[in-house]
């Protein structure tokens, strides 16, 4: 079974901040994607990065990071210099290899950026 | 690219009618269609699996008698929602896979909000 962590519930940082979002996981497959996602108050989830295990090169997008560590399972998300708009619920997401895998999601991380 | 939409974005209702939601991928093809179920300050809860041109496959504990799901082309889904009690009031949401190089991926709808009185 596959399963994801997200150990913490709340974060509340001060804008301009940096922020890291933890995720864990466990999964029995060898190769499997993993996903973060961004819902703000709207609700809608944004897609933020697809990250396939067999690639373990760290990515950087503006102010957004990931780091995939394949030997702790983990694919945490940092926010550099964090905005007002980047509070939302952040979700990481864990699916098998193939095409229109189901998604395993964590619970959720609630970002509040104050200004 | 890989827009979603869902129609109605909100809903409210009287017990005991029946509401349908749609939910269409704009710009791409999609061969599967999700279905999700959120409750306040929870995660997604996975309701059910379309695909086109068959039945669709339903998560433990969900009634398929309940929750009527149709995939009757490449670009719509519909969630039918049977005898609303307020218990179903909830946040419903959709996702779809293009296919090709970001089939793995899902792209979610706007979601909808009902309300059952």
């Amino acid at each position: 079974a596959q399963k994801v962590t997200q150990a913490q519930t709340e974060i509340s940082v001060v804008e301009k901040e940096d922020v890291t979002l933890d995720c864990v996981y466990e999964t029995r497959d060898t190769t499997y994607y993993l996903f973060w996602y961004k819902q703000p108050p709207s609700g809608e989830l944004v897609f933020l990065i697809r990250r396939n295990s067999f690639d373990e090169q760290n990515e950087i997008s503006g102010r957004y990071s990931w780091n995939f560590q394949k030997s702790t399972s983990s694919f945490n998300f940092t926010i550099t210099a964090s905005q007002v708009v980047d509070s939302a619920v952040y979700f990481c997401a864990l699916a098998h290899y193939g095409t229109n895998s189901k998604l395993t999601f964590g619970k959720g991380i609630t970002l509040s950026v104050r200004p | 690219g890989a827009v979603v939409s869902q129609h109605p974005s909100w809903v409210i209702c009287k017990s005991g009618t029946s509401v349908k939601i749609e939910c269409r991928s704009l710009d791409f093809q999609a061969t599967t269609m999700f279905w999700y179920r959120q409750f306040p300050k929870q995660s997604l809860m996975l309701m059910a699996t379309s695909n086109e041109g068959s039945k669709a496959t339903y998560e433990q504990g969900v009634e398929k008698d309940k929750f009527l799901i149709n995939h009757a082309s490449l670009t719509l889904s519909t969630l039918t929602v049977t005898s609303a009690h307020p218990e179903d009031s909830s946040f419903y949401i959709c996702s779809a896979s293009p296919a090709g190089p970001t089939a793995q991926t899902q792209y979610f709808g706007p979601g909808t909000r009902l309300t059952v009185l």
